[in-house]
């Protein structure tokens, strides 16, 4: 099993740019999640998928939009990147939502210029 | 609102020399708490979830414990390859999806 795999690795978008940050798992898990991590700011939840179909807003949603294409898949979406995106970005997933461990992919690391 | 403070922010340790990380929080209804590993470069790995005070798991050289307000992860006798900043976060009740994490410990064991 992959567990869990994130592309792309690295990228460097201009401000104004747009781009998709592709996640999937093979594990069956129900939930998704799309974090990211900045120094000093530990992981802050962006948005989250409780279950194919489903989406929500995490703490930081604003400036990204989501879709959960089927349950192994689960996109993050920036429509106009800004300087204040450049970021570390993790997807992970759990068997289902609340007192369930998540499992983290190897991350995003995105620069906007 | 949920908290979870995590202290020391960095720990250096000599090969052999045990200690703890604290973590230490408020939320509302506890459902879960856990302890992730994380490599620099790398995404958190799950280590240990902990359910109610008095619960207790390890795992070779780490133990995680709990209380009503705080959880504690030890660590006997580390080795250098337990260097890594290791990330604790709670999962409050009420149907809520989303965790709170803390800023992590970032733990440098020395040959």
């Amino acid at each position: 099993n992959a567990g869990v795999t994130q592309t792309p690795k690295f990228q460097v978008l201009k401000t104004g740019q747009s781009m998709t940050l592709q996640c999937a798992q093979d594990m069956n898990h129900n939930s998704m999640y799309w974090y990211r991590q900045d120094p000093g700011m530990g992981l802050r939840l962006i948005y989250y998928s409780a279950s194919e179909g489903t989406t929500d807003k995490g703490e930081v949603p604003n400036g990204y939009n989501v879709s959960r294409l089927n349950k192994r898949e689960f996109s993050l979406r920036l429509e106009s990147a800004a300087p204040s995106q450049t970021s570390v970005y993790f997807c992970a997933s759990s068997v289902a939502g609340g007192s369930y461990e998540q499992y983290f992919g190897p991350g995003t690391r995105l620069t906007v210029t | 609102e949920d908290q979870v403070t995590q202290s020391p922010e960095a720990l250096r340790l000599q090969e052999g020399e045990s200690s703890s990380l604290n973590c230490s929080y408020t939320v509302s209804g506890l459902r879960g708490l856990f302890w992730y590993r994380q490599d620099p470069g790398k995404g958190p790995e799950f280590l240990f979830t902990l359910y109610s005070a008095g619960e207790e798991k390890e795992k070779e050289r780490l133990k995680a414990t709990l209380t009503k307000k705080e959880s504690f992860l030890h660590i006997t006798a580390p080795k250098p390859e337990d260097s890594a900043t290791y990330l604790c976060a709670v999962q409050p009740g009420g149907g809520s999806y989303i965790p709170t994490f803390g800023r992590g410990t970032s733990l440098i064991v020395h040959p």
